[in-house]
């Protein structure tokens, strides 16, 4: 069975800096996608980036980005010039390339910016 | 992009009534549907997965016959909590799926069993 960990609970960055949230992930599949979710206070869970896993080229999305390593199951992103809008709950989550478009989950960072 | 509406919002009953969520896909056909439920700080718990036409599969440790799951059309599912109690209340949130290669989510609904 797949699994997704993201081992930071809480991650804390200045306004205007970088900051990097970790994803480490387990699977035997080698076609999947990996996501990175944001769900702020409002609670809608928002898309922030998506990778495939058979591109070698990192995903970007403006200010976010991801290192994609697949050898190592490592899936961090970036966000460069942290903005208050930022803070949020980010989740790293994982799907097969195949079935029903299931989403595992990682237990999420929470993302705290300082003005 | 595509939005899921989600319906109500907010929702307060008493202990023992029953409480329909309905979630609708408005701008896309959506073949699967996910339930998932949320506790505060935690990550999204997936209830069950509903296929339109089809019975819902419901994951270990959810009460089938506590959290109906109908998905009646390629638009609209709806998660009914039976007799509901206090420890129902929570965070539901809806996710449907369809043709692209990921779910939309919907904004959610807080019920509070009283």
């Amino acid at each position: 069975a797949q699994t997704v960990t993201q081992s930071q609970p809480e991650m804390s960055v200045q306004e205007a800096e970088t900051v990097t949230l970790s994803c480490t992930y387990d699977t035997s599949e080698s076609d999947y996608y990996l996501f990175w979710y944001k769900q702020p206070p409002s609670r809608q869970m928002i898309l922030v980036i998506r990778q495939e896993a058979y591109k070698q080229q990192n995903a970007t999305e403006n200010r976010f980005s991801v290192n994609f390593q697949k050898a190592a199951k490592s899936f961090s992103l970036k966000i460069s010039d942290s903005q208050l809008g930022d803070a949020a709950m980010y989740f790293c989550a994982y799907r097969s390339a195949f079935g029903n478009y299931q989403l595992i989950w990682g237990a999420g960072t929470k993302l705290i910016i300082k003005p | 992009g595509a939005v899921v509406s989600q319906h109500p919002s907010r929702v307060i009953c008493k202990s023992g009534t029953s409480v329909k969520i309905e979630c609708r896909s408005l701008d896309f056909q959506a073949t699967t549907m996910f339930w998932y439920r949320q506790f505060p700080k935690k990550s999204l718990m997936l209830m069950a997965t509903s296929n339109e036409g089809s019975k819902a599969t419901y994951e270990q440790g959810v009460e089938k016959d506590k959290f109906l799951i109908n998905h009646a059309s390629l638009t609209l599912s709806t998660l009914t909590v039976t007799s509901a109690h206090p420890e129902d209340s929570s965070f539901y949130i809806c996710s449907a799926a369809g043709g692209y290669n990921e779910q939309f989510f919907g904004p959610g609904t807080r019920l509070t069993v009283l």
